[in-house]
């Protein structure tokens, strides 16, 4: 069974301060993960994905995101917070060999930004 | 290549009346999905497709019905909506591969009063 939980339903960081959105994940098997980020009144866009090449990943517009299998977490990071990252940020899992019905989401984080 | 689309973008129903989401995707991915998101519990799926001509129920498929006659259309149908399903919808699409993401529509916005 597969689950992803993110810590924070709402993070609210300064402009130029350090994002920090955590994710934490369970699965039976060796996991894929996403992160997707959805603008206001928009569908989900992917940020960047795990499949077991590097453990940092990074992503579009300055993100990126680390597997630690010890710790079973793939926390989103930016070191400097831009206006324009305000935005609701969901972590995702699936796992390997698994159907593509088991995508399983986070319940997201809204990221707001304070100038 | 405008990737996932739905119609409508939004729609205002009274309860018991019914509608048809439409999703369409031009990627010609095999898999297809319907999801409703509500405050504080993320995405949902309702109901999902393999390949034209199947179907599969999600998490929540009560009170939905889908079809996927055309490999690039996947329906959603509402046939006596409920003030409960006031959410937003959003349709993705997926290439069967490992590691891959889903391709998510823009979303509809559904109020039943």
């Amino acid at each position: 069974a597969q689950s992803v939980t993110q810590l924070g339903s709402h993070v609210s960081v300064s402009e130029g301060a350090l994002v920090l959105l955590r994710c934490n994940y369970s699965s039976s098997v060796p996991p894929y993960l996403f992160w997707y980020v959805q603008y206001p009144n928009q569908g989900l866009q992917l940020l960047l994905k795990y499949t077991s090449a590097a453990t940092l990943v990074k992503g579009i517009n300055g993100f990126e995101a680390e597997f630690k299998k010890s710790e079973t977490s793939f926390h989103l990071t930016k070191p400097s917070a831009h206006m324009s990252d305000a935005a609701e940020y969901f972590c995702a899992v699936s796992g390997r060999y698994s159907s593509a019905s088991k995508i399983i989401f986070g319940s997201g984080t809204r990221l707001s930004i304070r100038p | 290549n405008a990737g996932v689309t739905q119609t409508p973008k939004f729609r205002v129903l009274k309860t018991g009346q019914s509608m048809t989401l439409l999703c369409a995707q031009d990627m010609n991915h095999e898999y297809m999905y319907w999801y409703r998101q509500d405050p504080g519990m993320g995405l949902r799926l309702i109901h999902y497709s393999v390949g034209e001509g199947t179907t599969a129920k999600g998490e929540v498929p009560d009170g939905y019905n889908v079809s996927r006659l055309k490999k690039q259309n996947f329906l959603l149908g509402l046939e006596s909506a409920a003030p409960s399903q006031t959410s937003v919808y959003f349709c993705a699409s997926y290439e069967e591969n490992e590691g891959n993401e889903q391709f998510f529509g823009p979303g509809t916005r559904l109020t039943v009063l």
